[in-house]
């Protein structure tokens, strides 16, 4: 089971921050938390990944808090083309596969 | 470079054929995971190689299902007798060693099976 609890659904104004919360209360010390979204019709997509510090990279800020029970990640200017399903993960370090949630589904609109 | 592919994008087959899923990984990534997404859910992992040999088959739903990495490269998910319950979204990922929780896994379109 997914380890992750994300609200299902948010909305977002075009060129406003999207900010998405994640809960991962049970996350252990060797556990990362990965975010993937999905546009409909293709594959998940890695956004952004993180362990203890906060993460920025060209797509997305990931924001940790200090005790790693949950965490937010920021579209600082949302777009129409991010609408689409957000996936939080926590995996262990050695940890093969992902476990995907139910998401979040981000609608961007005008 | 050229990214993860998958074929056919789309299968429609009938009830209790067999049906084959290839998926063509990026070049020099060792690690190859094969997730199934019905609709409204999340990916749900069915099995992760390792080069040539399968490292967890635990997500394989039962003994209909069958995947091979022969040479270790590409793989072909098999489904045996297939049901109408097994439509779904076949997604195929890659990752160039599979060893750290800090790789990422670049996920191919993924094959819609439709079965009637």
């Amino acid at each position: 089971d997914a380890k992750t609890t994300q609200p299902p659904s948010m909305d977002c104004a075009e060129g406003r921050a999207a900010n998405l919360p994640c809960n991962h209360s049970t996350i252990s010390g060797n556990e990362y938390v990965y975010w993937y979204r999905q546009i409909h019709s293709q594959g998940p997509q890695y956004i952004i990944h993180g362990l203890k510090n906060n993460e920025t990279n060209e797509m997305a800020s990931l924001i940790i808090t200090e005790d790693r029970k949950s965490s937010t990640l920021i579209l600082p200017h949302a777009t129409l083309r991010d609408t689409a399903v957000y996936y939080c993960i926590v995996r262990e370090g050695s940890q093969g596969n992902l476990i995907f949630g139910k998401g979040t589904k981000l609608s961007v609109k005008p | 470079g050229a990214g993860v592919s998958q074929t056919p994008s789309n299968k429609v087959t009938e009830k209790g054929k067999y049906v084959e899923l290839r998926c063509d990984p990026i070049s020099g990534h060792t690690a190859l995971y094969w997730y199934r997404q019905s609709l409204g859910q999340g990916p749900e992992f069915l099995i992760y190689f390792q080069g040539t040999g399968a490292a967890d088959d635990s997500g394989l739903p039962n003994d209909r299902f069958f995947a091979v990495r022969p040479e270790g490269s590409v793989s072909t998910l098999k489904i045996q007798r297939t049901e109408r319950g097994d439509s779904a979204v076949y997604l195929c990922a890659s990752s160039a060693t599979g060893t750290s929780g800090k790789e990422t896994q670049y996920f191919g379109p993924g094959t819609r099976l439709l079965v009637l």
